[in-house]
């Protein structure tokens, strides 16, 4: 069964610095997706970022970009210039795509970091 | 609009009840999942359903029920049998297995 793993509780920042979100998972499996979420005090769950197993490329949107590394089989996010609307819990999370699979579709989450940024 | 909505925003249960939380999208996708969210905690899947009429057990599906009988709608059930049920649940769906989940507002269910 494929697990997530969130190792940072809290991680805190100052406004306008970087910050880097640390995930890691554990799967047999070759081709599947990996996710960052955002989920403010609001509780609503915001897509920040994917990426595709198949592709070296790390993804990026504006602020946000990822560091993937599939031996490795981490999943880092970094944040740069950070905002205070930034503030929330960040979630990773593993679908698995293996159409052949008994977990095909299934869409795992970490335990989550919980970002402050300090003004 | 298009979206996910989820009924209602509160519930109250008495123990020993069974409850059923809504779950509705009119996204057309063929994917749709529940996870249950503790205080501070992450997102625990408890159901996920590929396509309509199929559904697989996720992590913690011991004390719930599911059914998809519409591509739309995949409600909870929550049964006396769950222990430990207050929580904060949300309903997600996808188009494919490839495309990211759109996730509703989600349901606070207290026991009293």
């Amino acid at each position: 069964a494929q697990t997530v793993t969130q190792s940072q509780p809290e991680m805190s920042v100052q406004e306008a610095e970087t910050v880097t979100l640390s995930c890691t998972y554990d799967t047999s499996e070759s081709d599947y997706y990996l996710f960052w979420y955002k989920q403010p005090p609001s509780r609503q769950m915001i897509l920040v970022i994917r990426q595709e197993a198949y592709k070296q490329q790390n993804a990026t949107e504006n602020r946000f970009s990822v560091n993937f590394q599939k031996a490795a089989k981490s999943f880092s996010l970094k944040i740069s210039d950070s905002q205070l609307g930034d503030a929330a819990m960040y979630f990773c999370a593993y679908r698995s795509t293996n159409a052949g699979g008994t977990s095909y579709g299934k869409l795992t989450f970490g335990q989550g970091t919980i970002l402050t940024v300090h003004p | 609009d298009g979206g996910i909505t989820q009924s209602p925003k509160y519930l109250f249960r008495k123990e020993g009840q069974n409850v059923t939380l809504s779950c509705e999208q009119n996204l057309n996708h063929d994917a749709m999942y529940w996870y249950r969210q503790d205080p501070g905690q992450g997102l625990r899947l408890i159901y996920y359903s590929q396509i309509v009429n199929d559904f697989q057990k996720g992590d913690i599906a011991e004390g719930y029920s599911v059914s998809r009988e519409k591509k739309e709608s995949f409600p909870l059930t929550v049964t006396s049998a769950q222990k430990n049920p207050t929580a904060f649940y949300l309903c997600a769906s996808s188009q494919q297995a490839y495309t990211e989940a759109f996730f509703g507002q989600g349901t606070r269910l207290t026991v009293v």
